[in-house]
This record gives structure tokens, sequence and C-alpha cells, in this order.
């Protein structure tokens, strides 16, 4: 079982540029939710995706967008990047009865 | 103020000391209760979950939750070096797993 996995693992953007981070959840998983985790902090929730549709937001912009495939796996896009999006970027996957479960991450850098 | 408050820490402790981490938190909605470790520029791993009160153990780990204090806790016996790393706590209400609160984490170092 490879787990939850995302590509890629660094990336470095420019200002006003746009991102996309990939994510293929734990088999058997059908729920893909991203977080932002800036240094020092913990997570923060973005937003969840089930039945490839966003199901929950948290409080972020709508520079923050994302996707589900039919395979459950998802994209999460930003736009019009800015320095303070510079965070570790996670996905995690579950299904209904379990916990979720984080990827690696993908570090991004915007200079 | 935030929903869930962490011991900021850091803590640094002797090999075979047991460890206390700890985590308050003010939303009454939160009915699962997690901690994750987390190595240096790593993803999160789920160590244990909980659902309401009460303690759960595993190994060498012991999640205590007190919901009349929203208070949790989580306990580390016989330390080891290998358990350097940030604990999350990380908490839910009775909703699908995936949207959870978490804290800003508690960095532990544990010295040989």
């Amino acid at each position: 079982d490879a787990g939850v996995t995302q590509s890629p693992t660094h990336l470095i953007k420019t200002r006003g540029q746009q991102v996309t981070l990939r994510c293929s959840p734990k088999s058997g998983h059908d729920t893909v939710s991203w977080y932002q985790q800036a240094l020092g902090q913990g997570p923060q929730f973005i937003f969840q995706y089930y039945e490839e549709e966003e199901r929950q937001r948290g409080n972020f912009p709508d520079r923050f967008s994302g996707h589900q495939f039919p395979n459950y796996s998802s994209e999460l896009n930003v736009n019009a990047l800015l320095l303070g999006d510079s965070a570790l970027y996670l996905c995690a996957s579950s299904r209904t009865g379990s916990e979720a479960f984080f990827g690696q991450g993908t570090r991004l850098t915007v200079v | 103020q935030k929903e869930v408050e962490q011991d900021p820490g850091p803590l640094s402790v002797p090999e075979g000391a047991i460890v206390s981490l700890n985590c308050t938190y003010s939303n009454s909605a939160f009915q699962y209760f997690m901690w994750y470790r987390q190595y240096s520029r790593k993803g999160p791993e789920l160590l244990m979950y909980t659902y309401s009160s009460g303690n759960k153990e595993d190994g060498r780990f012991t999640a205590q939750v007190d919901k009349s204090s929203k208070y949790i806790s989580l306990f580390i016996r016989d330390s080891q070096p290998s358990d350097s790393a940030t604990y999350l706590c990380a908490m839910r209400g009775n909703t699908n797993a995936g949207k959870s609160t978490f804290g800003d984490g508690t960095t532990l170092t544990v010295k040989p």
C-alpha cells in the first residue's frame, strides 16, 4: 500500500504565478482534504473533496481551488501567488469510519 | 483566540523520561481527538485517536481526554531519542474525518 502520495515534493514559484499540486489518496479512501501548514504552525484546513465535489471549505480565499477526479485523486490550485502562500501543503485521505492519513506534503516557496 | 491551544514547548527530556503533552480547546462540539507525530519537513503521522472522554493506551503511548475540562493529554513512557519530533493535537466534531482543527504543535527532543 503506497499510502497518500503528493507531487511535486518541492516547488519554487514567483509572486503572481499559478501553481497546481497533486494528491493520490490511500487505497480504499474516497475523501481528500487539503491543508496549509506555515512554518511553526499547525495545519490549517483549506477544503475537502468527496464524490468530485467540494464538501467543506475553511477560511481561505477563492484563489484556492481544487478538483477531484473519478479515481479519487485530487488537485489543489492556487492563483495569483503571494509571498504568504509559502508553506507546506498537505493532502489527507480518509473514508467513512477511518481517520485521515497524511501525505508527505509539497513545500511551496513563493519568491 | 484559537479553538485549540497547545503547550508550545520546546520540550527537552533525558532518555527514559515520561513525557506529558497537553492541549486545551474551546469548541464543545469536538468529539474525536487525535495526536499526530511530525518529523521535520514530513507529513503528520497519526499516533492515536480517541472518541469522547476517557483513556486509550497503545504501547508506550497513552491518550487522555477530559471533555468536562476541555483538556487532552498524550503521555509517552520510557521516551526514546526516536520520539524526538513535533507532536500535534487535532480534534473534530461528529462529522467526516479529514476536517480537523489542529494545535500548533510541541517540539520534543529526547536526549540519549
